[in-house]
């Protein structure tokens, strides 16, 4: 079945920071790509998205590439702020329609000033 | 235009009893998903109604179920409460996009 793996956290930086959360996926066919954000207290948020190979979503300074050759959608931030610290979630929809989120485990960020 | 919504935010419940947590989606959003969510499991799926038809569905004991309404507002129950019910329970709509999807805040679920 399908699954994603994200690296383990928690993950803590100082401000100005580069970010890299790693995120591979096991999936058949063509799946579509996306990172989710959960700010402390609060459901998740929708990040970016990338629905085929070599797409690239952005969004807030938050970028994520689809390599289909490599198997992954790693988060890149090239300057992180106290206010990006939350928990990030890669996730995966499969590409045959309408079959539900497979979520990684989550990436817990905290960036100190 | 308002968010997802989910009522009540909190609940405490005793082993054995019964919960229904309740979810209003967004306006004019079909599909309604629900997540449990745990520190040791993370975010798993439980099951999905479109149009008041179950689409999709985890792989969950039968204790836990769910419906939704005409308006497309959604129920989940979960019946014979254990102690590892104790999650986070996450509703998600969305208007059919695959996997964008706009969640509530959840329902923090404690067993005693």
């Amino acid at each position: 079945g399908n699954s994603v793996t994200q690296m383990e956290g928690p993950v803590t930086l100082s401000e100005e920071a580069f970010l890299t959360i790693n995120c591979t996926y096991t999936a058949t066919g063509y799946p579509s790509l996306f990172w989710y954000v959960q700010y402390p207290g609060e459901g998740l948020q929708l990040l970016l998205k990338a629905t085929k190979a070599d797409d690239k979503g952005s969004n807030k300074g938050f970028e994520a590439t689809y390599r289909k050759e490599t198997t992954s959608f790693h988060l890149e931030k090239g300057s992180v702020q106290v206010s990006d610290s939350a928990v990030y979630f890669c996730a995966l929809s499969g590409s045959s329609g309408n079959t539900p989120l497979v979520f990684g485990k989550g990436t817990r960020l905290s960036v100190i000033a | 235009k308002a968010g997802v919504t989910q009522t009540p935010r909190y609940l405490i419940k005793t082993r054995g009893q019964q919960v229904t947590l309740s979810c209003s989606p967004i306006s004019g959003h079909r599909s309604v998903s629900w997540y449990q969510q745990t520190p040791g499991q993370g975010l798993q799926f439980l099951f999905e109604y479109f149009s008041e038809t179950q689409r999709n569905k985890g792989n969950f004991p039968g204790r836990f179920s769910g419906r939704q309404f005409s308006n497309s507002r959604s129920e989940m129950n979960v019946s014979t409460l254990e102690l590892g019910d104790s999650a986070l329970y996450l509703c998600a709509s969305s208007q059919g996009q695959p996997g964008q999807q706009y969640f509530g805040p959840g329902t923090r679920l404690t067993v005693t």
